[in-house]
């Protein structure tokens, strides 16, 4: 069956520091990958999607960027975080064609200080 | 563009009584709707799919695509239905994604 993890579950990092946040998925070969934000009153926020390796799609420009090395790997980078960037981030993974939806990870609250 | 709306950011039923969660969509073609929930400390999943025309946990949804809505419903609230419930539809025009609403928060009250 297919499984997907997330880490860190919980981050608190200074100003100004670099962001690595990673998620991997098992049991599938080739998935749909996301990142999105959940904040309260915002609903979810897709940050970055991609549809294989190499490949990455920007949905709002921000201080963040994303990276697929591998077919199952997606990460969340920064260079320096802001204030701004503290949420709850949220990785996803589904089939080509969505007929069955996304599968989340269990998330990374991201506290910036 | 496409769009999900949840026209209520909170929703307070008493238990038992009958609960239905608002969404209304923009989307040109034929779109593929979804409900996920999110109960306290768990992870977002996906509670049903209007192409399954299942029902779930005694819920359901039904695409209604004159008003285009997909409103979810649930004769009788238990207090283990609370959570936040979101929205989100797909379909050929949305590439790769989904598009989520804002969510509703739902309280049942005992």
């Amino acid at each position: 069956s297919q499984t997907i993890h997330q880490w860190p579950a919980t981050l608190v990092q200074p100003v100004g520091s670099p962001l690595s946040l990673e998620c991997t998925v098992e049991g599938t070969s080739n998935p749909n990958l996301y990142w999105y934000r959940q904040a309260a009153g915002r609903g979810l926020q897709l940050l970055f999607y991609s549809v294989g390796i190499g490949q990455i799609s920007s949905e709002v420009p921000q201080n963040l960027s994303a990276s697929r090395p591998q077919d199952r790997q997606f990460i969340l980078s920064s260079k320096k975080l802001l204030l701004s960037d503290s949420g709850f981030y949220l990785c996803a993974w589904g089939r080509q064609g969505l007929d069955y939806g996304y599968t989340f990870g269990s998330g990374t609250r991201l506290t910036v200080v | 563009a496409q769009r999900v709306t949840q026209p209520e950011k909170l929703l307070s039923v008493f238990k038992g009584a009958p609960v239905e969660l608002k969404c209304n969509y923009s989307y040109s073609g034929s779109p593929e709707l979804f409900w996920y929930v999110q109960y306290s400390r768990q992870r977002l999943q996906l509670l049903l799919r209007h192409i399954s025309r299942e029902s779930i946990k005694g819920f359901t949804a039904d695409l209604n695509k004159g008003e285009t809505s997909f409103h979810l419903k649930k004769p009788f609230a238990q207090e283990e239905d609370s959570a936040m419930y979101y929205c989100a539809l797909s379909g050929r025009n949305t590439g790769n994604q989904f598009y989520f609403g804002t969510g509703t928060s739902l309280t049942v009250i005992p």
